[in-house]
């Protein structure tokens, strides 16, 4: 067990709505990243948050947002959903902005769009 | 732009025997660090290995051990005594700490390894 906290584990959703993932960083941490793994993209990195605030983007769609909150939790918002979003969503936390050690990954969230 | 390549798609190897598997990574940085990753069935990201590219000496852990060549940018990791909990999907990775891959992990495609009885 990593520490890390996500739900739901899995979401079945059509196309055109919203949904929300949430994650729980492990007892400590200050960062939490969301990396998304698809069949066609591989595992690409979302959006970073250190301490409530976003310390890095990267292939983020502008559909999806996200935002960590001042208990340090963090959600992840979908929004506009098509088929190509369906995927395994990761989220990982570290204790500093800019970590070079491990990283703690959570279970995902199987996002399944219909 | 920093890429990883995983060459190998899918591998196996018997129990007990070693299995060595590839990696390739382009930057043009120089201060930059390299991982392995597992993920199981669980689904779950688990770090295997972590070599830092200022430091010469291969890193290893236990039963795992790399092949870090930076002038030809190959990473590659092998698995002595392979165990049947060893079957999982590999991801190297890599990470500079600032510019580039804003302290974020770059992961390649992945190399399914299945460990046979």
């Amino acid at each position: 067990d990593s520490g890390v906290t996500q739900t739901p584990k899995h979401l079945i959703t059509a196309t055109g709505q919203r949904v929300t993932l949430r994650c729980s960083p492990r007892s400590g941490d200050l960062s939490v990243y969301w990396y998304q793994q698809s069949l066609d993209q591989g595992l690409q990195f979302l959006i970073q948050y250190y301490n409530g605030e976003e310390r890095a983007k990267g292939n983020i769609l502008e559909r999806f947002s996200a935002q960590q909150f001042p208990d340090l939790h963090s959600e992840l918002n979908l929004s506009s959903l098509e088929l190509g979003d369906s995927a395994l969503y990761f989220c990982a936390s570290s204790v500093a902005k800019v970590y070079t050690g491990e990283l703690f990954f959570g279970e995902g969230s199987r996002l399944t769009v219909l | 732009a920093q890429t990883v390549t995983q060459s190998q798609p899918e591998m196996s190897v018997q129990e007990a025997e070693t299995v060595t598997l590839s990696c390739t990574y382009d930057t043009s940085e120089n201060n930059y660090y390299l991982f392995w990753y597992k993920q199981p069935p669980s689904r779950q990201m688990i770090l295997v290995i972590r070599q830092e590219a200022y430091k010469q000496q291969n890193a290893t852990e236990n039963r795992f051990s790399v092949n870090f060549q930076k002038a030809a940018k190959s990473f590659s990791l092998k698995i002595s005594d392979s165990q049947l909990g060893d079957t999982a999907m590999y991801f190297c990775a890599f990470m500079t700490p600032y510019g580039g891959s804003q302290g974020n992990l770059i992961f390649g495609k992945g190399t399914k390894l299945s460990v046979k009885p």
